[in-house]
Parts: structure tokens; C-alpha cells; sequence
């Protein structure tokens, strides 16, 4: 598959707990998008990323959220000291230059 | 901040039957594209826009780039039941070198065999 690859699929944590949901880009792909999906919702902006440079994190809150895509390896989606309205499904999409993004299969973030 | 109003929420249509959906905004976009999601998966790219009064089709898909740039339409046309899902579209700016999508709420597709 050269698809967009997330994992984990599922991650379950406890309030207070560290997240840390991975993406790896389609082959030839540079560009790195995060993206949140509440149940019933459409996809919301989080991030976006190319090698080891954050481009526009206009949708990613301020505190306890952070990504980065570094020079080899996937990109790192991370939030710290989770709450429960962290839980969602979190997508990551990617994109050579100018073209269309495709998305990964997501990661569902649960918080008990 | 940008928002699109996506059409119908939701549909019931029999096997056969053509499905017309639509999409407006608030702002102009310079490119539209349209998403189907299943369960449990991400979303996958059907029909990507560029041109304002564009019209693409993919299959039983067609899809077009409204003249003023605020709006996009999509028609399935003989739906069959694994077009079941939910339809999304989504417009791209381009504005100061960021390549953000910023998503309606989706159409949710039910095809009665």
C-alpha cells in the first residue's frame, strides 16, 4: 500500500496522558497536513508541515499541541496532558507541490 | 473564518436514481475538491476542481466549479449501493503559501437496492 500510513489506529489514554499519533506521507510527497474529525463533522485544519518546517499551524491550539515532520521519519502529531474533548479522529493528508491532498485512514483518539 | 454550507445533510435514494449535491461559501476558493469517506476510514479524493466554471467527471461522477468561485456541485448519476457513504467538499485558497482544506459537514448517502 503507499497510501498514507497512520498509526496507531486506535489510542486509547487517560486524562493527563501523552498521545503521540504518527503519519507517514505517500512516496514523493513532501507536504504534510494534520486534520481533526469530530463524529458528525467535517475535517478541521490543524496544521501544515513540509521537512522539518512548520508552514501554517493557524488550527492548532496554542497549548499542549505540537507536530513536526523531521528529516527522516514520519511526521508526529503530539498532544500532552490529554483531556476528554481531545478525543476525535485525527487525519493526516499529504501532497506533492501544488496537488491535491490525500488522507491516511486516521487515528481515533479515545480519552477516558 | 471560512465556512461552507454543504446540501442536503443526508439523502434517501433509490438504486438507480441521479444524486445532486452542492456546496457554497462564504469566500471565494481557488480550487474545490470533492472527498467520499466510509466508516472507519479517511476520506478519498473523487473530483479535484481548478478552474472557475470547470465542469470533471470521474465515472458516474461529475462535478463543477461554480462561475463566482463560492460555490461547486456534484451528481452521481445511476447510484448504485456501494456509492454509499458520506460526500464531502472542501475549498483550498492558496492564501500566503498555505495549502489548508477547509471541509463542509458532509452529505451522508443512503441507496435503497
Amino acid at each position: 500500500n503507499a497510501g498514507v500510513m497512520q498509526n496507531p489506529r486506535h489510542l486509547v489514554r487517560r486524562r493527563g496522558q501523552e498521545a503521540r499519533l504518527r503519519c507517514s506521507p505517500m512516496k514523493g510527497h513532501s507536504h504534510v497536513y494534520w486534520y481533526r474529525q469530530l463524529p458528525e463533522e467535517g475535517l478541521k485544519f490543524m496544521v501544515y508541515l513540509q521537512k522539518e518546517n512548520i508552514i501554517d499551524e493557524s488550527g492548532m491550539p496554542k497549548e499542549r499541541f505540537s507536530a513536526e515532520f523531521p528529516k527522516e521519519g514520519p511526521s508526529i502529531l503530539r498532544i500532552q496532558q490529554v483531556v476528554r474533548g481531545d478525543s476525535a479522529a485525527y487525519f493526516c493528508a499529504s501532497s506533492g507541490y501544488n496537488q491535491p491532498q490525500h488522507f491516511g485512514d486516521g487515528t481515533r483518539l479515545s480519552i477516558l | 473564518g471560512q465556512q461552507l454550507n454543504q446540501s442536503p445533510q443526508s439523502m434517501f435514494i433509490q438504486e438507480g436514481e441521479d444524486v445532486s449535491m452542492n456546496c457554497t461559501s462564504s469566500s471565494i476558493f481557488n480550487t474545490w475538491l470533492w472527498y467520499k469517506q466510509e466508516p472507519g476510514e479517511g476520506p478519498v479524493l473523487l473530483i479535484a476542481l481548478y478552474k472557475a466554471g470547470e465542469l470533471t467527471s470521474n465515472g458516474r461522477l461529475t462535478a463543477q466549479f461554480g462561475i463566482t468561485r463560492k460555490d461547486s456541485f456534484l451528481n452521481i448519476s445511476a447510484s448504485i449501493p456501494s456509492d454509499v457513504g458520506i460526500y464531502f467538499c472542501a475549498g483550498q485558497s492558496d492564501g500566503a503559501g498555505s495549502y489548508q482544506l477547509t471541509f463542509g459537514k458532509g452529505t451522508k448517502l443512503s441507496v435503497i437496492p
